[in-house]
């Protein structure tokens, strides 16, 4: 069975930094490409960010450039997303999800159960 | 990137069908055969219903279909059962330097 369990989530006052993790287990994780979706309270879904299988190639949403750095360690299983310089504009669910290991791009097959990050002074 | 076009709201009786519309571009939902829908419940995470456009992954019911014309996809529901009122939302790869973009989500009602 997949699962994805994120942590690190919490309440960081603007400007500040949050790491979040996601553990993978269930599946081959160094075969799939993972992203970070984030989900403002009351909104939508909104794409963050994707880290290729090997980890060599990552893409991320304007909104987070140069602010946020996904990661993984695949010896670890584990999927990470550093956000810096936070604003009240990044208060958020994100979820890990992980993409199918088939050539189908931007799709996200499991998702974890979200961890919450609350930027507020 | 803005967000693909979605209705804000649609509802249908039990037994009939309902079908969600997700508006792009060229440089998205018209350019790429990468479109995925998702279904979510109230405080629950997305939940994966239809890739490539068309294409339902092992468990879900074959009411649910997608489809897409030009810069337009959709999704249509067909025999509305309760449980299928939730939010859905679309999304599409934007190629390399967008690579992803949700719709802006739309809330189903069996009435």
């Amino acid at each position: 069975e997949v699962q994805l369990l994120e942590s690190g989530g919490g309440l960081v006052q603007p400007g500040g930094s949050l790491r979040l993790s996601c553990a993978a287990s269930g599946f081959t994780f160094g075969d799939c490409a993972m992203n970070w979706v984030r989900q403002a309270p009351g909104k939508g879904l909104e794409w963050v960010s994707t880290i290729s299988s090997s980890g060599g190639s990552t893409y991320y949403a304007d909104s987070v450039k140069g602010r946020f750095t996904i990661s993984r360690d695949n010896s670890k299983n584990t999927l990470y997303l550093q956000m810096n310089s936070l604003g009240a504009e990044d208060t958020a669910i994100y979820y890990c999800a992980k993409s199918p290991v088939s050539s189908s791009i931007a799709t996200f097959d499991y998702w974890g159960q979200g961890s919450l990050a609350t930027v507020s002074s | 990137q803005s967000a693909l076009t979605q209705p804000r709201s649609v509802s249908g009786s039990p037994g009939q069908s309902v079908t969600i519309s997700c508006t792009g571009t060229s440089s998205d939902v018209g350019g790429y055969n990468h479109v995925s829908w998702y279904q979510q419940h109230p405080g629950k995470a997305p939940k994966l219903m239809i890739y490539d456009v068309s294409k339902r992954p092992s468990g879900v019911p074959d009411r649910f279909s997608g489809s897409k014309s030009g810069n337009t996809a959709s999704l249509t529901v067909a025999g509305l059962q309760a449980e299928d009122e939730a939010d859905y939302y679309c999304c599409s790869y934007a190629g390399r330097d967008t690579f992803g973009v949700f719709g802006t989500g739309t809330k189903v009602t069996v009435l």
